[in-house]
């Protein structure tokens, strides 16, 4: 089975500062990796997804993940944060070409502050 | 709608009781997935409807869970015989086909609480 680990449980910045959370999954065929984010008191909703093509990809909101294969990473990055980028943050991960399931695994989930 | 709707908002029952959670998808989507958002359990995969096709229920934690899909939009969660280690936010998801890399819309949750 497919499995996601989120390295960071709960990350505190201070705004302009860069950020980095660490994402890695076990799976050793093609993957689709997604990051949703989770505003205080709203849904879950897609940051950004890789599916194929250039490994580096680029989000709403500044926002940016690299695909690693070699390290079956997929960290998302952002040079400079924001007081509203207070969040959960969730790295995701399902079964890539040829398959129908869609069905995502998720990490546990890594809980940004950002002080102002 | 414009989005995934979810009803209750907010449940809160008694142990042992049985519970109906309700999910609207994004109208024409045809795949819809129930997921389970609990404290230091992250989140759960419970079962996943697409089409006419019959449902993955692998990620269902036991049989007191259940779940149908009515005329293929509306879908309705079951837990019979409701625990304690129940109580989480009960996340539904819609995508257009359910194929793999579709971005899945989420709704708001139920957030369930077992006394």
């Amino acid at each position: 089975a497919q499995s996601v680990s989120q390295h960071n449980h709960h990350v505190i910045l201070s705004e302009a500062a860069s950020l980095e959370l660490g994402c890695n999954y076990s799976y050793g065929g093609t993957v689709n990796l997604f990051w949703y984010v989770q505003y205080p008191g709203q849904h879950l909703q897609l940051l950004l997804k890789y599916f194929s093509g250039d490994p580096l990809v680029k989000g709403i909101k500044g926002f940016e993940a690299e695909f690693i294969k070699s390290k079956f990473s997929f960290n998302l990055r952002k040079p400079s944060v924001q007081w509203s980028d207070t969040a959960e943050y969730f790295c995701a991960v399902n079964a890539g070409r040829g398959s129908t399931l869609g069905r995502l695994y998720f990490g546990r989930g890594t809980q940004l502050t950002v002080w102002p | 709608g414009a989005g995934v709707s979810q009803s209750p908002s907010n449940k809160v029952t008694e142990k042992g009781k049985d519970v109906e959670l309700r999910c609207d998808p994004i109208s024409g989507h045809t795949a819809l997935y129930w997921y389970r958002q609990s404290l230091g359990q992250g989140l759960e995969f419970l079962i996943y409807f697409q089409g006419n096709s019959a449902p993955d229920k692998s990620g269902l934690p036991s049989d007191r869970f259940s779940a149908e899909r009515t005329g293929g939009s509306v879908s309705t969660l079951t837990i019979q015989r409701t625990q304690q280690e129940d109580s989480a936010v009960y996340l539904c998801a819609s995508s257009g086909r359910g194929a793999s890399g579709e971005t899945q819309y989420f709704g708001p949750g139920t957030r369930l609480l077992v006394l």
